[in-house]
């Protein structure tokens, strides 16, 4: 079976850091994204990592450690526009769906 | 615009009835997906078409049936509709049949 699991809930102040962390256990692997959605929008990509290690795109930035089935979604100075729910996918098999965890909500406030 | 089209963008049926929901995915792109999301459950894959043929199932009732046309372009067809049927139902296209997907709007669904 697949599971993937990501805090509920996250709250944050402008100009902070925060992590948003995320575990998953699948048959295979093939990659995981970070995407973000704003209420009501569609999803939109943020990041994808296929090999361990931290991979750096402005203010965000993704880690994967494939040994401990875990990453995390680091976004810096944190801006009002950044609130929004941070879901966390992965794709177990080359060619397949990508299976995606419930989000997590970041709420930023001044 | 991100280049995936979905319609319509709202719609509003009885209990019972049978709706259609269209994609047209992004040019280029061979691999269309569909995703329902309700707000306890997250996204929730249905169904890949790649090139016209099926490629994987996910979730889908047997309530719900999709297909994918020459052009590319898709349909979602959810019948026999509940009240629980009720979610944002999001088409999301790729090249290759991979991720780093390129999702549609989506389609509220409303089931009442």
């Amino acid at each position: 079976g697949q599971n993937i699991d990501q805090p509920t809930e996250m709250t944050a102040t402008e100009g902070a850091i925060v992590q948003i962390n995320c575990t998953y256990q699948t048959s295979g692997f093939n990659g995981l994204f970070w995407y973000q959605q704003h209420a009501g929008e569609a999803p939109t990509f943020l990041s994808y990592n296929v090999l361990d290690g931290l991979e750096e795109k402005g203010r965000f930035s993704s880690f994967l450690s494939r040994s401990k089935g875990y990453s995390y979604l680091l976004l810096k100075e944190l801006q009002m526009k950044d609130s929004a729910s941070y879901l966390c996918a992965v794709s177990n098999q080359a060619g397949t769906a990508l299976i995606f965890g419930k989000g997590t909500t970041l709420s930023v406030s001044s | 615009d991100s280049g995936v089209t979905q319609t319509p963008k709202h719609l509003i049926t009885a209990t019972g009835q049978r709706v259609t929901l269209r994609c047209s995915p992004r040019s280029g792109d061979l691999s269309v997906y569909w995703y329902q999301q309700s707000l306890d459950q997250g996204l929730q894959f249905l169904i890949q078409y790649y090139n016209g043929e099926e490629r994987a199932k996910g979730n889908i009732l047997e309530r719900f049936s999709a297909q994918q046309f020459p052009d590319l372009h898709s349909e979602l067809n959810l019948s026999s509709l509940e009240l629980g049927d009720s979610a944002l139902y999001f088409c999301a296209s790729s090249v290759t049949g991979e991720g780093g997907y390129t999702f549609g709007s989506g389609t509220r669904l409303t089931v009442v």
